[in-house]
């Protein structure tokens, strides 16, 4: 059974202070990792996918990695605007799977100014 | 591109009543669809995935005779709660998959339907 496991469950950070959010994935074969940004009360918002090991992608503040057990979301000098849950999910290369995502429960992230 | 509408956004009703919820892709054809439910502070939890002409597939432990999809074009899902209880009440959100796209495309999210059963 596909797990995800993202750690911490919530993190504080001043503005401009960086860190990074773990997202921990055991499948039988990876077709994609994707990173989400949810706030509150909304559907979440694509932010990345992420297909083999040694993958890198950037967006503004944001970097996602990827090797073959977990992926990293890399947030450079946050700024309050970055706060929101952020999810990482898997998609799996069975067949069958109907390109379905297994989804972690997610880091809640709050940059304080 | 890619935006998904999801519609209500908000509703209160009755126990013993039924709800209905739609999900539009405005600007893409969509023959897959998937449902998910979100407990507060908990993740998304696939409950079914929609087909356009045929029928949905649900995962174990989703009543299909309690959860009704109906995707009856490419543009559109519906999702309707039946005889909705106390219990049901949750966040509520769709995706969408852009037809011809490739097969690890990302899903595009509605905003949810937050349904409390009174």
């Amino acid at each position: 059974e596909d797990q995800v496991t993202q750690s911490p469950e919530a993190l504080r950070l001043q503005e401009g202070e960086s860190s990074s959010l773990n997202c921990s994935y055991t499948v039988s074969g990876l077709r994609g990792l994707f990173w989400y940004r949810q706030d509150p009360g909304k559907g979440p918002e694509f932010l990345f996918t992420l297909y083999s090991a040694g993958e890198e992608k950037e967006k503004e503040r944001l970097k996602a990695t990827l090797t073959k057990k977990e992926s990293f979301l890399h947030i450079t000098a946050p700024k309050p605007e970055d706060s929101a849950t952020y999810l990482c999910a898997v998609q799996e290369s069975k067949s069958g799977s109907a390109r379905q995502l297994t989804f972690g429960s997610g880091t809640q992230l709050t940059v304080l100014p | 591109g890619a935006v998904v509408s999801q519609h209500p956004s908000w509703v209160i009703c009755k126990s013993g009543t039924s709800v209905k919820i739609e999900c539009r892709s405005l600007d893409f054809q969509a023959t897959t669809m998937f449902w998910y439910r979100q407990f507060p502070k908990q993740s998304l939890m696939l409950m079914a995935t929609s087909n356009e002409g045929s029928k949905a597939t649900y995962e174990q432990g989703v009543e299909k005779d309690k959860f009704l999809i109906n995707h009856a074009s490419l543009t559109l899902s519906t999702l309707t709660v039946t005889s909705a209880h106390p219990e049901d009440s949750s966040f509520y959100i769709c995706s969408a998959l852009r037809d011809g796209g490739f097969s690890n495309q990302p899903q595009h999210f509605g905003d949810g339907t937050r349904l409390s059963i009174l």
